[in-house]
């Protein structure tokens, strides 16, 4: 069976730091980008982070540009959100997400086609507060 | 920077009605780059169409995505008592962003 399962989670003061983890099983995942999505109770999805197969590439939301850091371990199926200096307003669930990206070579640059996260973990709560 | 915008904000219906979703982007997007999600309370959100209108593996054909440019919709044919949930559009790609969701709700 496909799964993802975060962990990680918890309560923290502001300025303080959190890494969520999430394993990943029943597939292979090293041939999957993966995401983290945070979502406050009540209000809508939140892209946060991504990273592409290998870890080569990275991409954050502005939100958290310069305070978290993605990674992954494809030998041991994990994938990581280290969180640094968080704010009251990181507080939220967050899920982490498997998506099938494909890489088309082109003359120029690669395009990519991209094939929705269709993979979620279950969440992982994580409280911002003094 | 692209803005999706999701209507109406809720959906009240009864089962068995049709129900037409509309995700508008503030610049064209690529078909091949819109997603669409329904989320039920206490769960996480499942992936219903991607490439704005390519059902995923498992997904009722109830469910149906269209649209091009700046203009999507996902239509739910006939509304099953388990269709009512929260859906969200999603412009797919290196840096993903959500719309903010329509609620189908119970009229």
């Amino acid at each position: 069976e496909m799964q993802l399962v975060e962990s990680g989670g918890g309560s923290v003061q502001p300025g303080g730091s959190l890494r969520l983890s999430c394993a990943a099983s029943g597939f292979i995942f090293s041939s999957y980008w993966m995401h983290w999505v945070r979502q406050v109770p009540g209000k809508g999805l939140v892209w946060v982070s991504r990273i592409n197969t290998d870890g080569s590439s990275t991409s954050y939301a502005d939100a958290v540009k310069g305070r978290f850091t993605i990674s992954r371990d494809n030998a041991k199926n994990t994938l990581h959100l280290q969180m640094n200096s968080l704010r009251a307003e990181d507080t939220a669930v967050y899920y982490c997400a498997s998506e099938v990206v494909v890489v088309i070579p082109t003359a120029t640059y690669p395009e990519y086609q991209y094939y929705g996260m269709d993979l979620w973990g279950q969440g992982t709560t994580v409280t911002v507060s003094s | 920077e692209i803005v999706l915008t999701q209507s109406p904000g809720t959906l009240s219906l009864s089962p068995g009605e049709r129900a037409t979703l509309s995700c508008r982007a503030s610049q064209s997007v690529s078909s091949n780059y819109l997603a669409w999600y329904q989320q039920k309370p206490g769960q996480a959100p499942r992936l219903l169409i991607y490439g704005a209108s390519s059902r995923v593996t498992g997904i009722p054909d109830r469910f149906s995505g269209s649209g091009s440019g700046t203009d999507f919709t996902l239509t739910i044919s006939r509304l099953e008592p388990e269709d009512f949930a929260v859906y969200y559009c999603q412009q797919c790609g290196s840096s993903p962003f959500f719309g903010p969701g329509t609620k189908v709700d119970i009229k």
